[in-house]
């Protein structure tokens, strides 16, 4: 199996811009994870899915923020409009099921100037 | 206070040292997670634990849930070693400590 993977790996965007980061987890999974790294706070957790319904969205910073998983293979992570302090590492991750090990992809480096 | 404490921050070691760190938390849950983030960012989880102990090759990971405390051992330390390891109390919705920057010299 080919992993978690995301795209695009790298995003530099201005701000006030629409950014959409993209996640297809493993085949077979049913769980899926977006996290956000910075040097300030750390990981984080944003939203959870479990067979593609939005189980914990509480780690979503706010409205401009919006998630969606449409099918068990894709989910969507979209930022509208971004602003620099939005600038991180977006890893999405996914288990197997609820309480299973998580499998992270590789993330996604968003730069807002 | 924060949620989960990893100790300590920094640790380096020579290579072959036994290295311990330690991860304790104040939230209630019955699993906790270690993981590994590489100097390249990528992140691997090395266990998932709700009792006892795991081992997998030269890392080993205990929890005591009445306590609220976990560590995770590397014996036999080696330089691929370094990277940063993350204790995430929880079962899906993860906790994560601020993490410990490993560094093993040959």
């Amino acid at each position: 199996d080919a992993g978690v993977i995301q795209s695009p790996r790298h995003e530099v965007t201005e701000m006030g811009q629409e950014v959409t980061l993209r996640c297809k987890p493993i085949s077979g999974h049913n769980s899926l994870f977006w996290y956000r790294q910075t040097m300030m706070r750390g990981l984080e957790l944003l939203i959870y899915f479990n067979n593609n319904v939005p189980i914990d969205d509480s780690g979503m910073p706010e409205d401009r923020f919006s998630a969606k998983m449409p099918n068990a293979s894709f989910s969507t992570l979209k930022i509208q409009p971004s602003e620099p302090r939005d600038s991180a590492v977006y890893f999405c991750a996914s288990s197997g099921g609820r309480g299973n090990e998580q499998f992270f992809g590789p993330g996604t480096r968003l730069t807002v100037l | 206070k924060n949620e989960v404490e990893q100790s300590p921050q920094n640790l380096t070691a020579q290579e072959g040292e036994f290295i311990t760190i330690n991860c304790s938390y104040s939230v209630g849950i019955s699993a906790l997670h270690w993981l590994q983030q590489h100097p390249g960012g990528g992140i691997v989880s090395l266990f998932m634990l709700s009792s006892g102990k795991k081992k997998h090759g030269r890392l080993i990971a205990t929890i005591n849930i009445q306590e609220k405390h976990s560590s995770l051992h590397i014996t036999a330390s080696h330089p691929r070693d370094s990277a940063v390891y993350i204790c995430a109390p929880g079962t899906d919705k993860l906790i994560f400590g601020t993490g410990t920057r490993l560094q093993v010299f040959p």
